[in-house]
């Protein structure tokens, strides 16, 4: 039971390349999240997904897309990366789509757009 | 919009003392609250949640906080430092009863243990 897992774990881009994140889990929850923490400002949520089939935007969606591919697959991808973008992402999944359902969360991928 | 405070982005406690981190929200109507921890290159993980009934919560690793609706604060405690908790600590809130479970953080508190 692999819980969480992200790949890759550390990429660097230039400003204007594209790239995807890949998440998965093995759970078979429902719901998935994806996340950026940048210092001093905690995580904040891009998109998420409630269940199969639906995505939503979450505080910072701007310059990314989300693909919730199936049951176990969540991808996150940026078209024309910035440095802004520079951060450390995180996939999340939680069984159900309410706070009363922990999230559990991924390694992280380090992010640089230079 | 809900918003959370941690007071103080990093702490220092020696081996044995006491740990108190500071987590204040904003909102009128308690949240559900939660308590991460992150070690260095992982991902977090859950160290307890308030989302109803007890005002004083127990987690993993003999941590605990209690809720206080009257200063809108869930502070984080544990008796007694272990090196074993050197990691950063973030605070959460999500709205009760609100569509997803969109959690809203605040900035993180790092702490170190001196031996």
């Amino acid at each position: 039971n692999a819980g969480v897992t992200q790949t890759p774990k550390f990429q660097v881009l230039k400003t204007g390349q594209s790239m995807t994140l890949q998440c998965a889990q093995d759970m078979n929850h429902n719901s998935m999240y994806w996340y950026r923490q940048d210092p001093g400002m905690g995580l904040r949520l891009i998109y998420y997904s409630a269940s199969e089939g639906t995505t939503d935007k979450g505080e910072v969606p701007n310059g990314y897309n989300v693909s919730r591919l199936n049951k176990r697959e969540f991808s996150l991808r940026l078209e024309s990366a910035a440095p802004s973008q520079t951060s450390v992402y995180f996939c999340a999944s939680s069984e159900g789509g309410t706070a009363l359902y922990e999230q559990y969360f991924g390694p992280g991928t380090r992010l640089t757009v230079t | 919009a809900q918003s959370v405070t941690q007071l103080g982005s990093h702490v220092s406690v020696s081996e044995g003392a006491l740990v108190l981190l500071r987590c204040n929200y904003s909102s009128s109507v308690p949240p559900y609250l939660f308590w991460y921890v992150q070690y260095p290159n992982q991902g977090l993980q859950l160290l307890l949640k308030y989302t109803s009934a007890a005002t004083l919560v127990k987690g993993i690793n003999g941590f605990e906080a209690e809720f206080k609706k009257s200063e809108t604060s869930f502070h984080l405690t544990k008796p007694s430092a272990h090196m074993s908790d050197a990691a950063e600590y973030f605070c959460a809130v999500s709205d009760r009863g609100a569509a997803g479970n969109k959690l809203t953080f605040g900035g993180g508190t790092r702490v170190l243990v001196k031996p």
